[in-house]
């Protein structure tokens, strides 16, 4: 998994609460990524980060804070948990190559809001 | 809205046999067509990519055809095995700009031994 690691794997926590989603990467990439799967709707970004205190909202940012104080970490809040936030959430991270951004994912976090 | 439309949602094929997967876009500035396999509980893994100067390009058993005119490209895959079963996401950018990167919806591929 490209050396990203998401923590945890698996959440269930109620409505109301916040909740923090952590992913840490071994090879020093200066973008990472936090996208959302649902049925239906394939991935859509939530957070994305070109550097150390430097990110942007995507799509779907609603909801949704992300910091990144170490190259190595990139952290999703949601800080009052809503049923709609019900999801997988994968972290990447990319490589330029061939003119292209080629993402890599790491294996994500099922997160349940009860 | 959904600027890449995937089809069909599901798709149970034989072995042996070629399933097709076929994308939809709109938006005209997407230059970069990449293709994601994901396994249950992994995360997406990008399987081929193609541009638009090219119609075809081939990488082992996995085929992507673009017509850039009808604005469309599918996902062929020669004598599917069971180990290719999985969902599959084809995807657009512009640029080859991950931030500009949009999924289609998924197709999840059963391959019957």
């Amino acid at each position: 998994d490209a050396g990203i690691t998401q923590s945890p794997r698996h959440k269930v926590t109620e409505t109301g609460t916040p909740v923090t989603l952590r992913c840490h990467q071994t090879e020093n990439h200066r973008y990472m990524y936090w996208y959302r799967q649902d049925p239906g709707h394939g991935l859509r970004l939530i957070h994305y980060s070109y550097g150390v205190k430097d990110t942007d909202k995507g799509e779907v940012s609603d909801g949704y804070s992300v910091s990144r104080s170490k190259t190595e970490d990139f952290l999703l809040t949601l800080e009052s948990a809503t049923s709609s936030q019900t999801s997988v959430y994968f972290c990447a991270i990319s490589d330029w190559e061939d003119g292209a951004e080629k993402l890599f994912f790491g294996s994500g976090t099922q997160l349940s809001v009860l | 809205q959904q600027q890449v439309k995937q089809s069909p949602q599901s798709l149970i094929v034989q072995k042996g046999g070629i399933p097709i997967i076929n994308c939809a876009y709109e938006n005209t500035a997407f230059d970069y067509f990449p293709w994601y396999q994901q396994f249950p509980g992994k995360g997406p893994a990008l399987l081929i990519a193609i541009r638009p100067d090219v119609s075809e390009k081939k990488e082992g058993r996995f085929t992507i055809s673009f017509n850039k005119s009808a604005k469309q490209f599918s996902l062929h895959i020669m004598d599917s095995q069971p180990g290719d079963s999985a969902t599959y996401f084809c995807a657009a950018s512009s640029r080859g700009s991950a931030r500009q990167l949009t999924f289609g919806s998924g197709t999840q591929l059963t391959v019957l031994p």
